[in-house]
């Protein structure tokens, strides 16, 4: 079962602009993490944020987690053609020691 | 040089045969995940292992069969059971279960 869903599915827009990405869970968890894969390639991790958290940044990325809403939301700001990549976010949940993704937020950015 | 490697890169398989999809990593980490993803979709769980000699089933793990005899392997076997196996297989490891992960590059399993 996927624990996380990732809103929009797909997302598009200019260079320069800022994209947003959001994530709803179903269960308490630990931490919650960002990663971003390129077309074919492997899963690189961009942020972690923990239960007692409620922000993190990471230099163009923000992340904010409500853990009342079981929501997360990932900010890209002045994107750049190179940000063209699928998004996941992945859930430890309390107790199950293991990571489960998201659907994935496809982003495009056009020059 | 550190990392996790997935080998091969492209794998094609055979209806009925057995294949086995190979995993290390040399970043001395106990917790390593195999997952599945079909093309457009998210990644879905098959099998985890925290510790060495020790594995969990994951979301879909039936049709596959996993060993962790030694830390930095964790080899992953898409069996004849496995009614629709064509599909990109991720590998990844971490420090400890539900800590940051580290992707292998995956191979990509086709049945002919």
């Amino acid at each position: 079962s996927q624990q996380g869903e990732e809103d929009p599915q797909a997302l598009s827009i200019q260079e320069g602009e800022n994209a947003t990405m959001n994530c709803s869970y179903k269960t308490s968890i630990n931490n919650l993490q960002w990663y971003r894969q390129n077309s074919g390639r492997g899963l690189v991790h961009l942020i972690l944020i923990r239960s007692n958290e409620r922000e993190k940044h990471s230099g163009r990325l923000r992340v904010t987690l409500d853990t009342s809403k079981k929501s997360s939301s990932l900010l890209i700001t002045a994107s750049r053609a190179a940000d063209t990549a699928s998004y996941f976010c992945a859930t430890d949940a309390s107790g199950a020691q293991k990571l489960v993704f998201g659907q994935g937020t496809r982003l495009t950015i056009n020059p | 040089d550190g990392g996790i490697t997935q080998s091969p890169k492209y794998l094609f398989r055979k209806e009925g045969q057995n294949v086995t999809l190979s995993c290390e990593q040399n970043l001395n980490h106990d917790a390593m995940y195999w997952y599945r993803q079909d093309p457009g979709q998210g990644l879905r769980l098959i099998y985890y292992s925290q510790i060495v000699n020790d594995f969990q089933k994951g979301d879909i793990a039936e049709g596959y069969s996993v060993s962790r005899e030694k830390k930095e392997s964790f080899p992953l076997t898409v069996t004849s059971a496995q009614k629709n196996p064509t599909a990109f297989y991720l590998c990844a490891s971490s420090i400890l279960s539900g800590s940051e992960a580290f992707f292998g590059q995956g191979t990509r399993l086709t049945v002919v």
